[in-house]
């Protein structure tokens, strides 16, 4: 139990364009799910929080704008990358907290590449 | 939350127990420790978490210092599946809507 399932798993997109990616819960509700970003070599960077039915709240230096965040029901959360460029290109991860207290399940990843 | 402290990385034999140390020095009364692990270009997995007991599960062990200021996370018999970065991560509650902050992690790799 507590899946959650990122799509894609990889893309390619040209400089300029946006990308969406989904993460979704299987088989739990997730209210608020979490969106991260990790540069090769490097640990993950929290960028923002995806709560149901209200506005993301964005961590410091993460621009609002560009990436856009949806949750619009309590088991899918979107990410869309606007106008891309190659230094958004990384691994972007999603998580959500599945009920009865145990960790945070996580999605398998995305990894973008901007050419 | 309070911070972290673990070695950059350590090695063992495969079949061996892998002890992987985390320092929390500051950690508050109230505060869980929580052991996630991320195999390479794949998203982290929880391990374990525990608050002030030992815990065990069926991946790993956890072991927490009686002042609660270190714990060491226990693979008994290491595979080379268990090749990652294994992040030790303190904090406050189960909440949902806690945040989850990643350190760097300590990188395990297991030999044959």
């Amino acid at each position: 139990g507590a899946v959650v399932s990122q799509h894609p798993s990889r893309v390619i997109c040209k400089s300029g364009t946006s990308v969406k990616i989904e993460c979704r819960s299987l088989d739990f509700q997730a209210t608020t799910m979490f969106w991260y970003r990790q540069f090769p070599k490097q640990s993950l960077m929290l960028m923002a929080t995806s709560n149901e039915g209200s506005k993301a709240t964005y961590e410091q230096g993460v621009e609002k704008d560009k990436f856009l965040i949806n949750h619009a029901s309590l088991t899918l959360s979107t990410l869309t990358v606007t106008s891309a460029h190659p230094e958004d290109s990384s691994f972007y991860i999603c998580s959500a907290p599945p009920p009865g207290g145990r960790g945070y399940t996580f999605g398998s990843g995305t990894r973008l590449t901007v050419v | 939350d309070a911070k972290t402290t673990q070695p950059p990385s350590m090695d063992c034999a495969e079949g061996r127990a892998a002890n992987l140390p985390c320092n929390h020095s500051t950690i508050s009364g109230n505060e869980y420790v929580y052991w996630y692990r991320q195999i390479h270009s794949q998203g982290p997995q929880y391990i374990i978490h525990g608050l002030k007991n030992n815990e065990t599960n069926e991946m790993a062990s956890l072991i927490i210092t009686e002042d609660r200021k270190s714990s060491t996370l226990i693979l008994p018999h290491a595979t080379l599946r268990d090749t990652a970065v294994y992040y030790c991560i303190v904090r406050f509650s189960t909440g949902a809507n806690s945040k989850l902050t990643f350190g760097k992690g300590i990188t395990l790799s297991v030999r044959p």
